[in-house]
Protein backbone atom coordinates (compact mmCIF):
# COMPACT_ATOMS: atom_id res chain seq x y z
CA UNK A 1 0.00 0.00 0.00
CA UNK A 2 1.32 3.43 -0.90
CA UNK A 3 0.63 7.00 0.17
CA UNK A 4 -1.10 8.13 3.33
CA UNK A 5 -3.83 5.93 4.80
CA UNK A 6 -6.34 7.11 7.38
CA UNK A 7 -8.74 4.98 9.39
CA UNK A 8 -11.58 4.95 10.00
CA UNK A 9 -13.07 6.81 7.03
CA UNK A 10 -16.18 7.72 9.00
CA UNK A 11 -16.75 7.98 12.75
CA UNK A 12 -19.79 8.90 14.78
CA UNK A 13 -19.21 9.40 18.47
CA UNK A 14 -21.05 10.71 21.48
CA UNK A 15 -19.72 13.57 23.53
CA UNK A 16 -18.65 11.26 26.35
CA UNK A 17 -16.87 8.71 24.14
CA UNK A 18 -13.15 8.18 23.66
CA UNK A 19 -11.94 7.29 20.19
CA UNK A 20 -8.74 7.46 18.15
CA UNK A 21 -7.97 8.35 14.55
CA UNK A 22 -5.08 6.60 12.87
CA UNK A 23 -2.79 7.75 10.09
CA UNK A 24 -0.08 5.70 8.41
CA UNK A 25 2.30 6.82 5.69
CA UNK A 26 4.30 4.51 3.43
CA UNK A 27 6.39 7.22 1.78
CA UNK A 28 9.40 7.30 4.08
CA UNK A 29 8.58 10.86 5.12
CA UNK A 30 9.86 12.32 8.39
CA UNK A 31 7.17 14.93 9.09
CA UNK A 32 3.46 14.38 9.75
CA UNK A 33 0.55 16.73 10.33
CA UNK A 34 -3.06 16.85 11.48
CA UNK A 35 -5.43 19.29 9.79
CA UNK A 36 -9.10 19.95 10.52
CA UNK A 37 -11.32 20.81 7.57
CA UNK A 38 -14.75 22.31 8.14
CA UNK A 39 -17.02 24.63 6.22
CA UNK A 40 -16.12 27.54 8.47
CA UNK A 41 -12.33 27.07 8.60
CA UNK A 42 -10.98 25.05 5.70
CA UNK A 43 -7.65 23.23 6.29
CA UNK A 44 -6.88 24.41 9.80
CA UNK A 45 -3.46 23.24 11.03
CA UNK A 46 -3.66 21.39 14.36
CA UNK A 47 -0.37 19.59 15.04
CA UNK A 48 3.05 19.17 13.42
CA UNK A 49 5.50 16.36 14.10
CA UNK A 50 9.08 16.39 12.80
CA UNK A 51 11.15 13.24 13.36
CA UNK A 52 8.50 12.04 15.87
CA UNK A 53 8.79 15.23 17.95
CA UNK A 54 5.85 17.60 18.22
CA UNK A 55 7.00 20.97 16.92
CA UNK A 56 3.69 22.78 16.59
CA UNK A 57 0.43 22.84 18.52
CA UNK A 58 -1.80 25.41 16.91
CA UNK A 59 -3.76 26.27 20.09
CA UNK A 60 -5.74 23.06 19.90
CA UNK A 61 -8.04 22.21 22.85
CA UNK A 62 -6.76 19.47 25.15
CA UNK A 63 -9.67 17.18 24.20
CA UNK A 64 -7.53 16.44 21.12
CA UNK A 65 -4.35 14.55 21.99
CA UNK A 66 -1.85 13.56 19.29
CA UNK A 67 0.60 10.70 19.44
CA UNK A 68 3.45 9.87 17.07
CA UNK A 69 5.11 6.58 18.09
CA UNK A 70 7.33 6.48 14.98
CA UNK A 71 7.83 8.43 11.79
CA UNK A 72 5.28 6.30 9.91
CA UNK A 73 2.33 6.47 12.31
CA UNK A 74 0.30 9.31 13.75
CA UNK A 75 -2.72 9.12 16.01
CA UNK A 76 -5.27 11.63 17.19
CA UNK A 77 -6.94 10.63 20.46
CA UNK A 78 -10.34 12.17 21.03
CA UNK A 79 -12.30 12.53 24.28
CA UNK A 80 -15.27 14.57 25.49
CA UNK A 81 -15.67 16.26 22.14
CA UNK A 82 -18.24 18.93 21.29
CA UNK A 83 -20.64 18.98 18.33
CA UNK A 84 -18.60 21.83 16.79
CA UNK A 85 -15.68 19.39 16.53
CA UNK A 86 -17.55 17.59 13.76
CA UNK A 87 -15.37 17.94 10.66
CA UNK A 88 -13.09 16.16 8.24
CA UNK A 89 -9.75 15.38 9.88
CA UNK A 90 -6.90 15.14 7.42
CA UNK A 91 -3.48 13.69 7.99
CA UNK A 92 -0.54 14.70 5.79
CA UNK A 93 3.14 13.87 5.53
CA UNK A 94 6.18 15.43 3.92
CA UNK A 95 9.95 15.07 3.73
CA UNK A 96 11.51 17.87 5.72
CA UNK A 97 14.43 19.37 3.81
CA UNK A 98 12.89 18.44 0.46
CA UNK A 99 10.19 21.08 0.04
CA UNK A 100 9.75 20.60 -3.69
CA UNK A 101 7.61 17.53 -3.14
CA UNK A 102 4.99 19.24 -1.00
CA UNK A 103 2.61 17.47 1.35
CA UNK A 104 0.79 14.20 0.68
CA UNK A 105 -2.66 14.10 2.25
CA UNK A 106 -4.73 11.13 3.30
CA UNK A 107 -8.40 10.87 2.38
CA UNK A 108 -9.45 11.93 5.87
CA UNK A 109 -11.77 10.76 8.63
CA UNK A 110 -15.24 12.28 8.59
CA UNK A 111 -16.07 12.80 12.28
CA UNK A 112 -19.58 13.46 13.55
CA UNK A 113 -20.07 14.26 17.23
CA UNK A 114 -23.60 13.71 18.49
CA UNK B 1 -1.77 34.52 9.81
CA UNK B 2 -4.05 33.03 7.16
CA UNK B 3 -3.29 34.02 3.55
CA UNK B 4 -6.09 35.68 1.59
CA UNK B 5 -7.25 34.07 -1.63
CA UNK B 6 -9.23 35.68 -4.42
CA UNK B 7 -11.60 35.18 -6.03
CA UNK B 8 -13.68 32.94 -3.75
CA UNK B 9 -15.23 31.21 -6.73
CA UNK B 10 -14.97 31.26 -10.49
CA UNK B 11 -16.94 29.60 -13.27
CA UNK B 12 -15.28 28.93 -16.61
CA UNK B 13 -16.13 27.38 -19.93
CA UNK B 14 -13.74 24.76 -21.23
CA UNK B 15 -10.76 26.41 -22.88
CA UNK B 16 -10.97 29.64 -20.88
CA UNK B 17 -8.21 30.92 -18.60
CA UNK B 18 -8.28 31.76 -14.91
CA UNK B 19 -6.00 33.39 -12.34
CA UNK B 20 -6.19 32.71 -8.62
CA UNK B 21 -4.38 35.03 -6.24
CA UNK B 22 -2.94 34.44 -2.79
CA UNK B 23 -1.56 37.20 -0.59
CA UNK B 24 -0.05 37.40 2.86
CA UNK B 25 0.67 40.21 5.29
CA UNK B 26 3.84 38.42 6.47
CA UNK B 27 7.16 37.80 4.74
CA UNK B 28 7.01 34.38 3.17
CA UNK B 29 9.47 31.52 2.78
CA UNK B 30 7.28 29.44 0.51
CA UNK B 31 3.90 29.19 -1.16
CA UNK B 32 2.24 25.84 -1.88
CA UNK B 33 -0.68 25.23 -4.23
CA UNK B 34 -3.11 22.31 -3.88
CA UNK B 35 -6.30 21.21 -5.62
CA UNK B 36 -9.06 19.33 -3.83
CA UNK B 37 -11.92 17.66 -5.64
CA UNK B 38 -15.17 17.01 -3.80
CA UNK B 39 -14.84 14.11 -1.37
CA UNK B 40 -11.14 13.66 -2.07
CA UNK B 41 -7.86 14.59 -0.43
CA UNK B 42 -6.04 17.78 -1.43
CA UNK B 43 -3.42 17.07 -4.10
CA UNK B 44 -0.12 18.93 -4.29
CA UNK B 45 0.35 20.99 -7.47
CA UNK B 46 3.55 22.96 -6.90
CA UNK B 47 5.64 24.91 -4.43
CA UNK B 48 7.39 28.23 -4.93
CA UNK B 49 10.25 29.19 -2.66
CA UNK B 50 11.61 32.49 -1.48
CA UNK B 51 13.75 34.05 -4.16
CA UNK B 52 10.87 34.86 -6.47
CA UNK B 53 10.22 32.31 -9.14
CA UNK B 54 7.79 30.96 -11.59
CA UNK B 55 6.89 27.33 -12.08
CA UNK B 56 4.59 25.34 -14.21
CA UNK B 57 3.58 22.00 -15.50
CA UNK B 58 1.26 21.35 -18.41
CA UNK B 59 -1.17 24.29 -18.52
CA UNK B 60 -0.98 25.20 -14.84
CA UNK B 61 1.72 27.59 -13.69
CA UNK B 62 2.36 29.91 -10.78
CA UNK B 63 4.42 32.92 -9.83
CA UNK B 64 5.69 34.22 -6.49
CA UNK B 65 6.35 37.89 -5.92
CA UNK B 66 8.43 37.89 -2.77
CA UNK B 67 8.37 41.66 -2.33
CA UNK B 68 4.60 41.84 -2.45
CA UNK B 69 4.17 38.53 -0.56
CA UNK B 70 1.84 37.38 -3.29
CA UNK B 71 1.47 34.33 -5.46
CA UNK B 72 -0.74 33.72 -8.45
CA UNK B 73 -1.86 30.44 -9.99
CA UNK B 74 -2.52 30.52 -13.73
CA UNK B 75 -4.78 27.96 -15.40
CA UNK B 76 -4.79 28.21 -19.18
CA UNK B 77 -7.09 26.52 -21.67
CA UNK B 78 -9.01 24.99 -18.78
CA UNK B 79 -10.28 21.42 -18.92
CA UNK B 80 -13.21 19.81 -17.12
CA UNK B 81 -10.70 18.00 -14.91
CA UNK B 82 -9.50 21.32 -13.50
CA UNK B 83 -12.70 21.71 -11.49
CA UNK B 84 -12.20 21.68 -7.75
CA UNK B 85 -11.18 23.92 -4.89
CA UNK B 86 -7.72 25.42 -5.05
CA UNK B 87 -5.87 26.21 -1.84
CA UNK B 88 -2.72 28.16 -1.35
CA UNK B 89 -0.63 27.41 1.72
CA UNK B 90 2.09 29.68 3.05
CA UNK B 91 5.10 29.21 5.28
CA UNK B 92 6.34 32.36 6.98
CA UNK B 93 9.94 33.41 6.71
CA UNK B 94 11.56 32.57 10.02
CA UNK B 95 8.64 30.39 11.03
CA UNK B 96 8.91 26.86 12.33
CA UNK B 97 9.35 23.92 9.95
CA UNK B 98 6.11 22.65 8.53
CA UNK B 99 3.87 25.44 9.81
CA UNK B 100 1.87 25.56 6.56
CA UNK B 101 -1.21 27.77 6.84
CA UNK B 102 -3.87 27.53 4.15
CA UNK B 103 -6.19 30.12 2.67
CA UNK B 104 -9.94 29.60 2.50
CA UNK B 105 -9.78 28.27 -1.03
CA UNK B 106 -11.07 29.21 -4.48
CA UNK B 107 -13.79 27.03 -5.97
CA UNK B 108 -13.27 26.57 -9.69
CA UNK B 109 -16.02 25.13 -11.87
CA UNK B 110 -15.27 24.32 -15.50
CA UNK B 111 -18.32 23.71 -17.66
CA UNK B 112 -18.49 22.17 -21.15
Amino acid sequence: ETGVTQTPRHLVMGMTNKKSLKCEQHLGHNAMYWYKQSAKKPLELMFVYNFKEQTENNSVPSRFSPECPNSSHLFLHLHTLQPEDSALYLCASSQAGYPNYGYTFGSGTRLTVV
Amino acid sequence: QQPVQSPQAVILREGEDAVINCSSSKALYSVHWYRQKHGEAPVFLMILLKGGEQKGHEKISASFNEKKQQSSLYLTASQLSYSGTYFCGTEREGGSQGNLIFGKGTKLSVKP
